[in-house]
């Protein structure tokens, strides 16, 4: 059974330049959730995308966009990178927005970006 | 949004110690869960423990939704349980994690 997978596992990019990553979500889930870990912080959440929609958001900004592929797969765009963008980007998938599958998440390893 | 405070943020062990850590919440508890997260960053389930209290092997967790804590009790603690640990809670679909608390567990 496949956990939630996500690639890069590392990446640099310079300010300014645009970032994709990638995640697939645990066999059986629907929904997938981003999250911007800083060094030293909690996961902050930055949205969720269930039926290809963005159903909740947190408090990014919009250089934070997204997308929910038909096969539940996401994918997380940053543009205009800022040295402060520099952390670990967390997938986690869950089943349903409703309900007790949606309430425990389940993460990848993550993808960290460093920004110079 | 909901506010959610852990303690101590850090914790030093002996192998072998118990030790208990805590979260608390500023609002109703619903969808509370624990985490692990390892050194090389993977956030690894413990508990989805909305109330009551679980146990998994030397692990357990208790809730008490009506006064707005929850604790995690690490017994015979190895040094594999280093790493942080973190409680979220749900509330408005927005998940929202504490600071953690950073456990060092010496052989």
């Amino acid at each position: 059974d496949a956990g939630v997978t996500q690639s890069p596992t590392h990446l640099i990019k310079t300010r300014g330049q645009q970032v994709t990553l990638r995640c697939s979500p645990k066999s059986g889930h629907d929904t997938v959730s981003w999250y911007q870990q800083a060094l030293g912080q909690g996961p902050q959440f930055i949205f969720q995308y269930y039926e290809e929609e963005e159903r909740q958001r947190g408090n990014f900004p919009d250089r934070f966009s997204g997308h929910q592929f038909p096969n539940y797969s996401s994918e997380l765009n940053v543009n205009a990178l800022l040295l402060g963008d520099s952390a670990l980007y967390l997938c986690a998938s869950s089943l349903g927005t409703g309900g007790s599958g949606a309430n425990v998440l389940t993460f990848g390893a993550g993808s960290r970006l460093t920004v110079l | 949004g909901i506010q959610v405070e852990q303690s101590p943020p850090d914790l030093i062990l002996q192998e072998g110690a118990n030790s208990t850590l805590r979260c608390n919440f500023s609002d109703s508890v619903n969808n509370l869960q624990w985490f692990h997260q390892n050194p090389w960053g993977q956030l690894i389930n413990l508990f989805y423990i909305p109330s009551g209290t679980k146990q998994n092997g030397r692990l357990s967790a208790t809730t008490v939704a009506t006064e707005r804590y929850s604790l995690l009790y690490i017994s015979s603690s190895q040094t594999t349980d280093s790493g942080v640990y973190f409680c979220a809670e749900k509330g408005s679909y927005i998940p929202t994690f504490g600071r953690g608390t950073s456990l060092i567990v010496h052989p």
